[in-house]
């Protein structure tokens, strides 16, 4: 299994952009998790999702902040519009109801200026 | 609500000392318990967990006792290599299933 896999890993945008952010879990789970890693905060939960609905969205920062989660196979966290506060490292983690374990994926470096 | 404390870092020890890092945790209920750990570049993977007081999770060398009585997982291993240098994150969840609650992370570096 290829694992989680997210893209882009690295992204730079100016203040102001739009910016989305993907990903594809681990086939055959039905959980999906967000998360925001910076120095200042540590690792925050943004989103989950279950069977594809979002289940509790209350670490999601702000209106601009949205996520979707079309089909078992994919999900985005879009900002709109990005501040340079936003730069952060953000995971996305797959699991499965079967067994209490998260697989995080590699992140998106995303550096707002 | 729900909390956990680790030890701050960095830790840095020679190759072959004892490692310990702190964890303790406030929750309500029941919790399960976690280590992960996090590689230069990577995500966070799970190195062990315990569900149950008592439970004592073990991989890879590293051990965590779940110790009710003192509401902690702190996490030991014998004789660290240059390899173990990581973030090591304790986190905790008292859902069935869903939100992970993790500490600040505490950064290890072994030197040769």
């Amino acid at each position: 299994d290829a694992g989680v896999i997210q893209s882009p890993r690295h992204e730079v945008t100016e203040m102001g952009q739009e910016v989305t952010l993907r990903c594809k879990p681990i086939s055959g789970h039905d959980y999906l998790f967000w998360y925001r890693q910076t120095m200042m905060r540590g690792l925050e939960l943004l989103i989950y999702f279950n069977n594809n609905v979002p289940i509790d969205d209350s670490g999601m920062p702000e209106d601009r902040f949205s996520a979707k989660m079309p089909n078992a196979s994919f999900s985005t966290l879009k900002i709109q519009p990005s501040e340079p506060r936003d730069s952060a490292v953000y995971f996305c983690a797959s699991g499965s109801s079967a067994y209490n374990e998260q697989f995080f994926g590699p992140g998106t470096r995303l550096t707002v200026l | 609500g729900n909390s956990v404390t680790q030890m701050e870092g960095p830790v840095t020890l020679s190759e072959e000392a004892f490692l310990t890092i702190n964890c303790t945790y406030t929750a309500t209920g029941y919790p399960s318990l976690f280590w992960y750990v996090q590689y230069p570049g990577e995500g966070l993977q799970l190195l062990l967990k315990a569900t149950k007081a008592d439970d004592k999770g073990s991989n890879k060398g590293f051990e965590a006792t779940y110790r009710k009585e003192t509401t902690s997982f702190h996490l030991e291993k014998g004789s660290v290599q240059v390899s173990d240098s990581a973030v090591y994150f304790c986190a905790l969840s008292t859902d069935s299933w869903g939100k992970l609650q993790f500490g600040a992370g505490t950064q290890v570096v072994v030197t040769p």
